[in-house]
């Protein structure tokens, strides 16, 4: 079975800095998606960014980005000149090709520094 | 911008009660899915459904709980009686269409058990 992992339960930083978030999963498939969902305090999960696992360029998404790293199973969300509205906690999710349903990892609160 | 609902947003409940949790998925969308949260634990996928059918379930989706789709618009899940364990966030979410990669989320309904 797929597991999704990610092993900061919280992290912060100051406005306009840029902040990494880590997920690692595990998976048998070659190919699959992986997601950043937000979910700021009024508890509706928003997509943030995607990517394929067969494509090798990182997905971007204005400030936000990704480093994939498929061999080593990671996936960690970039997010450049942080502002106040970034806070919020971000779960990683995976979900096959084939199929729909979306397995998450724990979460990482994150919050940002006036 | 068309979002997913969901109500109530806090239902409490006695334990071996039956309870109707709603939501109306955005109207052009053709798959629905219910996951829930446990305080403190990851998102779980229950259940995904197409086409007036489950296309997918989860271990957790037993016989205490269905799904239907009674009109165009409501997606509902039931639980049947009620168990402790029970108490947990429910998300729904819809996505348009196969080829389509983000589900989006209702803000969630509160289930507490008592």
């Amino acid at each position: 079975a797929q597991t999704v992992t990610q092993s900061q339960p919280e992290m912060s930083v100051q406005e306009a800095e840029t902040v990494t978030l880590s997920c690692t999963y595990d998976t048998s498939e070659s190919d699959y998606y992986l997601f950043w969902y937000k979910q700021p305090p009024s508890r509706q999960m928003i997509l943030v960014i995607r990517q394929e696992a067969y494509k090798q360029q990182n997905a971007t998404e204005n400030r936000f980005s990704v480093n994939f790293q498929k061999a080593a199973k990671s996936f960690s969300l970039k997010i450049s000149d942080s502002q106040l509205g970034d806070a919020a906690m971000y779960f990683c999710a995976y979900r096959e090709t084939s199929g729909s349903r979306l397995t998450f990892g724990e979460g990482t609160q994150l919050t940002v520094n006036p | 911008e068309p979002e997913v609902t969901q109500t109530p947003s806090h239902q409490v409940t006695q334990m071996g009660q039956e309870v109707i949790l709603r939501c109306v998925p955005i109207s052009n969308h053709l798959y629905f899915y219910w996951y829930r949260q446990i305080l403190g634990q990851k998102v779980e996928f229950l259940v995904s459904f197409y086409n007036n059918e489950i296309s997918e379930k989860s271990e957790i989706f037993d016989d205490q709980f269905s799904v239907e789709r009674p009109d165009g618009s409501n997606f509902t899940l039931k639980i049947r009686s009620t168990k402790l364990e029970d108490s947990a966030m429910y998300f729904c979410a819809s996505k348009t269409g196969q080829g389509s990669y983000e589900q989006y989320f209702g803000p969630g309904t509160r289930l507490t058990v008592t």
